[in-house]
Formats: C-alpha cells, structure tokens, sequence
C-alpha cells in the first residue's frame, strides 16, 4: 500500500551473512507491524511481529526493531541461509483497530551458497 | 481445523464474464479481508468485513463486490471482469486481538485469476 514503504526491492547476500530489510510508515495511529515471508507460489506466512509499545523483538535468527518516532521498522536475519531465499512483506495496521493491514511492495531475498 | 480454503485455485476468464472466488475459515475469526498480489506491488487491500453482515472497503475496491451473510464465508465478486483484474488473490482472516497480544492475519492458498 501507498502507505508503507520498502527496500530494498532486491537483496543478494552470501550464506552467513546478515541481511537487513527497512520500511517506513506514514499513518502515526499504526501501533502492529507484521513480517510475512512468500515462497514461490505459495501463501504468506507469517514470520515475526511487533506492536508499538515495544522496540525491538527477536525469534532465533531474525530481529525487528521499530522506531515509532521516526516511523520506520526493519527486518534482520543473521546468519543466512539459502531456505531463507524468498520474498519478505513488511506491513502496518491501519490506524490502531488493528483489522487491516497497509502492505510494502516486498524485497525479493536471494541466500547464494 | 481446515484453516482458510480458497476456491478454485486457478480460473481463466474473458472480458465482461462474471465470477464468485470463494472463501471459507472454520475458525470462527471475526476479520475476513481480500487481497490482490501483482508483481512489483505488494498486496494490496480490497475489501475487508469485521463481522457477519459488515463489511467495508479496502485500498483498491472497483470491480469487485463482497457479502458477509455469516462467519465462515467472505465470497468476493466480479461482476464483468476485466484484464486489469488479471492477479493472484489471497483471502486472509483473523480472530479478535487477546489483550496485549495481536492476533496473526491467516492467509488461504490463493487464486490466480486470469481475464482475457
């Protein structure tokens, strides 16, 4: 959606090495951020999420952290993988009901040997 | 729990037919949404319902009409398609947010229409 902003909209990165994903959000009452992750012809998924009341939140390999002030949060994965290779959405709630979500336009994420 | 089912899978149309793409959850989620997927643009609102007999439109609605006569079913409507319509489509659905904890949107398997 118009409202959320990505990039990059392509990243190469070599296996064991980090990769970073930004987005920025105009609507200051989106107060949930999720991540989904599409493989190739399949569904997204989710992958991590966090609310605004919260910083930074991190499940195993990946990270996101979230700057509400200047509104922007970003998706870190350490430690790469191939099976990492995939498409990454960021989103925003539209406004703070939380029921729909404002999506970016997706980084495409390739994890070469 | 069968999740979110999408039908059909795949559907080739030509201009000005009509069609219902289905969607289905049994898990009681009150938010049902429609989203369409284009290449190099993200997923992109069209309609979404919080509720049987509410529903209400999203970021790119013309073209298309929704009903929520109950829980389960969120069908989605193109009265005369067009090659503009030509897309992936994704149902998603998800319970009320628990206090201090937001619910996951839960996406079905998709449609890929295509208009001739």
């Amino acid at each position: 959606g118009e409202n959320v902003e990505q990039h990059p909209s392509t990243l190469s990165v070599q296996e064991g090495d980090s990769a970073v994903i930004k987005c920025t959000y105009s609507d200051s009452a989106s107060n949930y951020f999720p991540w989904y992750k599409q493989e190739l012809g399949k569904r997204p998924q989710l992958i991590i999420d966090i609310r605004s009341n919260v910083g930074e939140k991190k499940d195993q390999r990946i990270a996101v952290t979230l700057n509400k002030t200047a509104k922007h949060f970003s998706l870190h994965i350490t430690e790469t993988q191939p099976e990492d290779s995939a498409v990454y959405f960021c989103a925003a709630s539209m406004g703070n009901s939380g029921y729909a979500l404002n999506f970016g336009k997706g980084t495409s994420l390739l994890v070469t040997p | 729990n069968a999740g979110v089912t999408q039908t059909p899978k795949f559907q080739v149309l030509k201009t000005g037919q009509s069609m219902t793409l289905q969607c289905a959850q049994d898990m009681n989620h009150e938010y049902m949404s429609w989203y369409r997927q284009d290449p190099g643009m993200g997923l992109r609102l069209i309609h979404y319902s919080v509720g049987a007999g509410i529903t209400d439109q999203g970021e790119v609605p013309n073209g298309y009409n929704v009903s929520r006569s109950t829980t389960e079913d969120f069908p989605l409507r193109l009265l005369s398609a067009a090659p503009s319509q030509t897309s992936v489509y994704f149902c998603a659905s998800r319970p009320p947010d628990r206090s201090l904890s937001h619910s996951p949107l839960h996406f079905g398997n998709g449609t890929r229409l295509t208009v001739t």
